[in-house]
């Protein structure tokens, strides 16, 4: 199996940019994609692929990608970001498994 | 619009089995596609408990591998999720979602609102 590791909590100002990682081995073969949830809703996706949007997800969240690490970028923060952010990929077994990171807490200030 | 919904008993006793469904609409599951479970203990992150293709295949977490059972009935447009032995452990909010699946990337693009379940006596 795998796993994927997060910053348990991040903060950024208003306005500013804010990077939210998430590691592992299988970030290696495969790219991640991100989810936002606020308190009490269901998970919503932001980002997936390479760095793919679906519709509807503002263009100041962009996804990249480098070695075992995965990057969800937030470039000018609001308000309304402040959220959970996790990751998921699938599983470097090639067992066809899914994994989840712990998940981020966002803090805007 | 996609658009899933659970539906199950909201409370369940220990060593019982834990039976929701989940109903699709705005798509037809014969249409292909993984669907997938995943629960989400109070205040914790998110954790999958596995997958089912349009044609019955499935894929479980191996933790729960041993309890699981997901199926799916075309007929209905739905899935369903057996969790057998409960402890106090699997109380959590357990979501249905789509799962779309690429060489390069697994992810889930539509979720139901969720549903909560207590395990308790």
């Amino acid at each position: 199996s795998s796993e994927l590791t997060q910053d348990p909590a991040v903060s950024v100002a208003l306005g500013q940019t804010v990077r939210i990682t998430c590691q592992g081995d299988s970030l290696r073969s495969y790219y991640a994609s991100w989810y936002q949830q606020k308190p009490g809703q269901a998970p919503v996706l932001v980002i997936y692929g390479k760095n793919n949007r679906p519709s509807g997800i503002p263009d100041r969240f962009s996804g990249s990608s480098s070695g075992n690490t995965a990057s969800l970028t937030i470039t000018g923060a609001q308000a309304e970001d402040e959220a959970d952010y996790y990751c998921n990929s699938r599983d470097s077994s090639g067992n066809h498994f899914v994994v989840f990171g712990g998940g981020t807490k966002l803090t805007v200030l | 619009q996609v658009q899933l919904q659970e539906s199950g008993p909201g409370l369940v006793k220990p060593s019982e089995t834990l039976s929701l469904t989940c109903a699709v609409s705005g798509y037809s599951i014969s249409s292909g596609y993984y669907w997938g479970w995943i629960r989400q203990p109070p205040g914790k992150g998110l954790e999958w408990i596995g997958s089912i293709y349009h044609s019955g295949s499935t894929y479980y977490n191996p933790s729960l591998k041993s309890r699981v059972t997901i199926s799916v009935d075309t007929s209905k447009n739905q899935f369903s999720l057996k969790l057998s032995s409960v402890t106090a452990a699997d109380t959590a909010v357990y979501y249905c979602a789509r799962q779309l699946t690429t060489v390069t990337n697994y992810y889930f693009d539509y979720w139901g609102q969720g549903t909560l379940v207590t395990v308790s006596s």
